[in-house]
């Protein structure tokens, strides 16, 4: 059975802090995806990463992937309030033609003043 | 921008009763996916659908669930005799593709409905 963990589970920074969420899977998988959710909505991709070495960024995120090493990380860098919010992983393990995702348990983001 | 919609946002039910919800996927998807999340937990797969029938499913997705695309537009859920433990908020997600043979595949995800089951 895949195990997607996320590390750590709750985390409180404050601005202007830097700071690395890490997404550990058990299998073999190049494909994973990063979300944010805020409370009560829905996942909105934050990033597609495809390959091994992969890294993204999109202002103050940054995402990587090692496929070897079967782990992502989520590093935020200079954190502002507007970040908080809870981050999951997801990796994609789909057999079929479909794809199918499993989630990490999320990391709840809160940055403070 | 093109963006999937589920209706309704909130449903409440008694427990043996039959709900469906519904999405509306993005018009150029051919694949499409429902998701729960039991409140605080993490996001579970469900089932993928693809050309009309069923690509993947998890344990989760047993005999009580079904789902259906009636029209060009509406993918459904159907759960047939609601458990207190449905109660939780389900996503509908679509894709262009699918993942095999493929380089990239992004799931969007829809506002969700809320589940509550009394």
């Amino acid at each position: 059975e895949l195990k997607v963990e996320q590390n750590p589970l709750f985390l409180s920074m404050q601005e202007g802090k830097n700071y690395t969420i890490y997404c550990n899977y058990s299998t073999t998988s190049d494909r994973l995806y990063w979300y944010r959710q805020d409370p009560g909505k829905s996942l909105e991709s934050l990033f597609v990463l495809l390959s091994n070495g992969a890294v993204k960024q999109e202002g103050r995120l940054m995402a990587s992937l090692d496929t070897k090493a079967r782990l992502s990380t989520l590093h935020i860098t200079a954190a502002v309030h507007d970040l908080s919010a809870t981050y999951f992983c997801a990796v994609d393990v789909g057999e079929t033609s479909g794809s199918r995702l499993t989630f990490g348990e999320g990391t709840q983001l809160t940055v403070n003043p | 921008e093109p963006e999937v919609t589920q209706t309704p946002s909130h449903q409440v039910t008694q427990m043996g009763q039959e709900v469906i919800l519904r999405c509306v996927p993005i018009s150029n998807h051919l694949y499409f996916y429902w998701y729960r999340q039991i409140l605080g937990q993490k996001v579970e797969f469900l089932v993928s659908f693809y050309n009309n029938e069923i690509s993947e499913k998890s344990e989760i997705f047993d005999d009580q669930f079904s789902v259906e695309r009636p029209d060009g537009s509406n993918f459904t859920l159907k759960i047939r005799s609601t458990k207190l433990e449905d109660s939780a908020m389900y996503f509908c997600a679509s894709s262009e593709r699918g993942s095999r043979g493929i380089t990239y595949n992004e799931q969007f995800f829809g506002p969700g409905t809320r589940l509550t089951v009394l």
